[in-house]
């Protein structure tokens, strides 16, 4: 079945970067989403990349996806303290019509001043 | 962007009772909606795909006639927790399927069963 991996937590240093990390088993897989969450609230879309890109930036935002591997990426480049939050990778398939999202486990970013 | 509201955002209740939730796509319409739960510290979880006027697609392991899902106008869909039990206490999050098959996502609604 479909399954999406992330490592659990993350903890960076203010300024650094941050590389979060996401696998992916369905190869039909048309669209790949970042989503962050901060405490009690909900999703907020961050960024996507179809499955035909390999890269795409969004100022500090850079996605890279290999497709051959199923494995996705998300860095922040100069990670600040507001960055502190939890981020999901979530993959979107046609799996049955449905264009239905399945989400990551998330991954707890720490970003220490 | 797209205007997605949630109500109540937090609700507590006693065992046994029913509560409603209900997710309003406020600048579009929305032919699909999805509803999920998230535990704390985990991932959203798929509950149900409903579509306008129709019954809604449950998950394997979701009960139908527990979580009932009302979605009677492109823009308003509702969640029924009937009777609740402590272990139902989670976050719950609608998601509304726009135009171009991009979900976009309320604010989510706790709800904590004594």
């Amino acid at each position: 079945g479909e399954d999406v991996e992330q490592s659990l937590f993350l903890s960076v240093r203010e300024g650094d970067s941050s590389v979060i990390n996401c696998t992916y088993t369905d190869s039909s897989s048309t669209y790949l989403y970042w989503y962050k969450q901060e405490p009690g609230a909900g999703l907020q879309l961050l960024t996507y990349i179809f499955s035909n890109m390999d890269m795409k930036q969004d100022q500090r935002l850079t996605v890279l996806l290999n497709k051959k591997d199923k494995h996705l990426s998300l860095r922040i480049a100069d990670t600040q303290t507001g960055d502190s939050a939890i981020y999901f990778c979530a993959e979107r398939g046609a799996t049955s019509g449905t264009y239905k999202y399945i989400f990551g486990t998330g991954t707890r970013l720490k970003v220490l001043a | 962007g797209a205007v997605v509201s949630q109500h109540p955002s937090w609700v507590i209740c006693k065992s046994g009772t029913s509560v409603k939730i209900e997710c309003r796509s406020l600048d579009f319409q929305a032919t699909t909606m999805f509803w999920y739960r998230q535990f704390p510290k985990q991932s959203l979880m798929l509950m149900a795909t409903s579509n306008e006027g129709s019954k809604a697609t449950y998950e394997q392991g979701v009960e139908k006639d527990k979580f009932l899902i009302n979605h009677a106008s492109l823009t308003l869909s509702t969640l029924t927790v009937t009777s609740a039990h402590p272990e139902d206490s989670s976050f719950y999050i609608c998601s509304p399927l726009g135009i171009y098959n991009e979900q976009f996502f309320g604010p989510g609604t706790r709800l904590t069963v004594l």
